[in-house]
């Protein structure tokens, strides 16, 4: 099973400010398997990015991704009060299955 | 509009069993593969497993926690994904969400609903 690690575990921030959240593989992926989900306190989650970093549904054009092998990072460029949740990175594995890493969680400083 | 719309959570007993529904509107339900995903409270998020379209034969995939104990699957007739619960743990405590598979991201989300298992 391919565990994924993200970190920092929380990330203090203010608004307009950079926030770069890191997704790290234990095995190398292929590049379109790394996806990054956003949640919000009693909400289901949300699609950020998938594929070669495109963006989920709405999501606006101030997210992005990057990364390739076993590293990858979300950037947020200049946070939103809206944007401060948890963030999830995720595998598809396949047959073998999905999972997710731990989560990072951006909180206004 | 993409809908999903869980249904089915509840208490029940170790040992249990409880089928949760998940009806979809709004897109070609019988094309993605259709994922469930479960959050224990306070904790983070984990796959439980996936089921493939006609053309794949209907195949599951399912994590090591609940192989064995869960199965899933759908009526494309109706619209709607299930997820069957048997032997069920007080670890398997959590909302249970259904998720649209497309090209291995899960775009669309239901609501959740909760299960306890308790004695």
């Amino acid at each position: 099973e391919i565990v994924l690690t993200q970190s920092p575990g929380t990330l203090s921030l203010s608004p307009g400010e950079r926030a770069t959240l890191s997704c790290r593989a234990s095995q190398s992926l292929a590049g379109s398997y790394l996806m990054w989900y956003q949640q919000k306190p009693g909400q289901a989650p949300r699609l950020v990015i998938f594929g070669d970093s495109s963006r989920g549904p709405g999501i606006p054009d101030r997210f992005s991704g990057s990364g390739s092998g076993t590293d990858f990072t979300l950037n947020i460029y200049r946070l939103e009060p809206e944007d401060f949740a948890v963030y999830y990175c995720q595998q598809y594995g396949g047959s073998t299955g999905t999972t997710f890493g731990q989560g990072t969680k951006v909180e206004i400083k | 509009e993409v809908q999903l719309v869980e249904s089915g959570g509840g208490l029940v007993q170790p040992g249990g069993s409880l089928r949760l529904s998940c009806v979809a509107s709004g897109f070609t339900f019988s094309d993605p593969f259709m994922d469930w995903v479960r959050q224990a409270p306070g904790k983070g998020l984990e796959w439980v497993g996936r089921i493939r379209t006609k053309p794949h034969s209907y195949i599951t995939d399912y994590a090591a926690s609940v192989k064995g104990r869960f199965s899933i699957s759908r009526d494309d007739s109706r619209n709607s994904l299930y997820l069957q619960m048997d032997s069920l743990k007080t670890e398997d405590t959590a909302v249970y969400y259904c998720a649209r598979n497309w090209n291995h991201a899960l775009d669309y989300w239901g609501q959740g609903t909760l299960v306890t298992v308790s004695s």
